[in-house]
């Protein structure tokens, strides 16, 4: 069975200030890793995903993740961060297996962004 | 807008009813996920259908059911509701099965049993 544990809860940070989402899955097979944003009273939206290839993967909206098989890790980025980025962070991890897939959410992470 | 939409956006009943929540995939999209998201629990993955059929089950109780019809909307029903079920119901939308596809999320059904 999959799982995915995002260690922090909440974050507080300040406007400009670089930031860290953290993200550690488990997971008996390959994997896909997802990071998705939900904006108060609205539905999740997809930042970045990460399928194959490169281990670094970018959003347009500045946010980066790496992926770290070693650590089983998959954490958010972002160099310098700004009010509308407050919102609610979800990583996810998908595995693929033959036919059907499914996609397990962590319990999320609260970016609070102050000016 | 991610292109799914849901209805209702809100519903509030009694203790003992059942209730249907409905859902309009993207245009072109297969698969239809339904997922729950609760204070407690999180988000949690309740039942995917891909043209039509079940194709995988997560956490989903015995009292709801849902199916997807040759339009490809689906529907999930929800009966012999109790206070715990309250919570934001997800449909969500790909192209394909999943595994790398992106889901595209409705803006929910926030469902309070009183």
């Amino acid at each position: 069975a999959q799982s995915v544990t995002q260690l922090d809860s909440q974050v507080p940070v300040f406007e400009e200030a670089p930031v860290e989402l953290r993200c550690n899955y488990s997971s008996s097979v390959s994997v896909y890793l997802f990071w998705y944003v939900q904006y108060p009273n609205q539905g999740l939206q997809l930042l970045l995903k990460y399928l194959s290839g490169s281990t670094l993967v970018e959003s347009i909206n500045g946010f980066e993740a790496e992926f770290n098989k070693s650590q089983t890790s998959f954490h958010l980025r972002k160099p310098s961060v700004h009010i509308s980025d407050t919102a609610e962070y979800f990583c996810a991890v998908s595995d693929w297996r033959s036919g059907y897939s499914t996609l397990t959410f962590g319990k999320g992470t609260m970016l609070l962004v102050s000016p | 807008d991610s292109g799914v939409t849901q209805t209702p956006k809100h519903l509030i009943t009694a203790t003992g009813q059942r209730v249907t929540l409905r859902c309009s995939p993207r245009s072109g999209d297969l698969s239809v996920y339904w997922y729950q998201q609760s204070l407690d629990q999180g988000l949690q993955f309740l039942i995917q259908y891909y043209n039509g059929e079940e194709r995988a089950k997560g956490n989903i109780l015995e009292r709801f059911s849902a199916q997807q019809f040759p339009d490809l909307h689906s529907e999930l029903n929800l009966s012999s509701l109790e206070l715990g079920d309250s919570a934001l119901y997800f449909c969500a939308s790909s192209a394909t099965l999943g595994g790398g596809d992106t889901q595209y999320f409705g803006p929910g059904t926030r469902l309070t049993v009183l």
